[in-house]
């Protein structure tokens, strides 16, 4: 079973409008961190907003947030207010357990567009 | 944040050569690197995670003397692809753990003519 599910390949939302995008996850630990990334065509991998499995608020980073619903499994990443250099391709990514040898698995990832 | 470095960022390179990719931490200590490749239009697919002092550990279907992953310092991980083949051709990026973050590097494009 895939541990990462990012069900949406690719996702339009016009500049100033507000996008989800969806990350459903499987794990039997308790203890796991859910990440989201930003790729840009560059390659770069940018960091935008960590949710610990035991943290009781939804994580919040500027325009970034995380609706994290622990029982469902789910780790949306909502972007308010879009804009146009916020089109790349976004990566749901889970880390299972807090060991130093603990990786990141990462889904297949939602291709961005923001339009004028 | 911090600040994780790869040389080169991109390489051309004759088929069965071998090519070096250097990937360091510019303003902290990692323990943890980690080794990914990602083919056009897919996911991140983890190699290796490289520990220093000791040997790489290889995710399963990695060739561990094609891809050979060396961890000298706290700050400093090469990964060497021996013998490169056109399928080698991908895009080459490290990560390197501090704290519950994970950063990586920009990237490394090989293509093996």
């Amino acid at each position: 079973a895939q541990k990462i599910t990012q069900t949406q390949p690719g996702m339009f939302v016009q500049e100033k409008e507000a996008v989800t995008l969806d990350c459903t996850y499987d794990t039997s630990d308790p203890s796991y961190g859910l990440f989201w990334y930003k790729q840009p065509s560059s390659g770069e991998m940018i960091f935008l907003i960590y949710q610990g499995s035991y943290d009781q608020q939804n994580a919040t980073e500027g325009r970034y947030s995380l609706n994290f619903q622990k029982a469902r499994k789910s780790a949306n990443l909502v972007i308010s207010a879009s804009q146009l250099g916020d089109s790349a391709m976004y990566f749901c990514a889970m880390r299972e357990g807090w060991s130093g040898y603990s990786t990141l698995t990462f889904g297949k990832g939602t291709m961005l567009l923001v339009s004028p | 944040g911090a600040v994780v470095s790869q040389h080169p960022s991109w390489v051309i390179c004759k088929s069965g050569t071998s090519v070096k990719i250097e990937c360091r931490s510019l303003d902290f200590q990692a323990t943890t690197m980690f080794w990914y490749r990602q083919f056009p239009k897919q996911s991140l697919m983890l190699m290796a995670t490289s520990n220093e002092g000791s040997k790489a550990t290889y995710e399963q279907g990695v060739e561990k003397d094609k891809f050979l992953i060396n961890h000298a310092s706290l700050t400093l991980s090469t990964l060497t692809v021996t013998s490169a083949h056109p399928e080698d051709s991908s895009f080459y990026i490290c990560s390197a753990r501090f704290a519950e973050e994970q950063f990586f590097g920009p990237g490394t494009r090989l293509t093996v003519l």
